[in-house]
């Protein structure tokens, strides 16, 4: 039973240059969840979706966009890259249903330089 | 809004010493509250949560977390830590009217255990 799986492992892009990472939940799982890891911080909310719509928002600005298939796997993207926007980006997934814990991805680590 | 604070940002012990790892969250309303676990080089896994009715709760590996409402704690406890607890652990917690997508993290604590 795969866990979940995030692409590429490793990014390094260049400030104003666009970034799409992508994520597949967990078999069985419908919900997904991007989180962002700043170096030494915990991670920060960034969105959920469900049934491939946008459920959840946490304070990103709207350079920060995704979607999510009808398979369930998820593309986090990232316009007009900043230097601040370097971290380790994290998917996690989840049964909306029983509200089952999370299940969390190695993650993607994005350089942006 | 909501907020999550570890006290301990790196913790030293010796093997079988005993662990107590703060966290304190500040909302109003009802929560969940969620202690995590990042060993070096794998994904963030779930210790333990608490959604409601016993407020001291086990989770796996011997490790066990008290909700005390009045204090908006739930400090993690292991009574003799072994050198593979070595890992960073994050405290979380997250709105109890909503699902457990939208966490709220500490910034985490970096627990080293020497042999």
């Amino acid at each position: 039973d795969a866990g979940v799986t995030q692409s590429p492992t490793h990014l390094i892009k260049t400030r104003g240059q666009q970034v799409t990472l992508r994520c597949s939940p967990k078999s069985g799982h419908d919900t997904v969840s991007w989180y962002q890891q700043a170096l030494g911080q915990g991670p920060q909310f960034i969105f959920q979706y469900y049934e491939e719509e946008e459920r959840q928002r946490g304070n990103f600005p709207d350079r920060f966009s995704g979607h999510q298939f009808p398979n369930y796997s998820s593309e986090l993207n990232v316009n007009a890259l900043l230097l601040g926007d370097s971290a380790l980006y994290l998917c996690a997934s989840s049964l909306l249903a029983t509200n089952e814990k999370l299940f969390f991805g190695s993650g993607t680590q994005l350089s942006v330089l | 809004a909501q907020s999550v604070s570890q006290h301990n940002h790196h913790v030293i012990l010796s093997e079988a010493a005993s662990l107590e790892l703060g966290c304190n969250y500040s909302y109003g309303g009802t929560v969940n509250l969620f202690w995590y676990v990042q060993y070096p080089g794998q994904h963030l896994q779930l210790l333990l949560k608490y959604f409601s009715g016993d407020p001291l709760v086990k989770g796996i590996k011997g490790f066990e977390a008290e909700f005390i409402k009045s204090k908006f704690s739930f400090n993690l406890r292991k009574p003799s830590v072994q050198w593979s607890d070595t890992a960073e652990y994050f405290c979380a917690v997250n709105d109890g009217s909503s699902n457990t997508g939208k966490l709220i993290f500490g910034q985490g604590t970096t627990l080293q255990v020497k042999p």
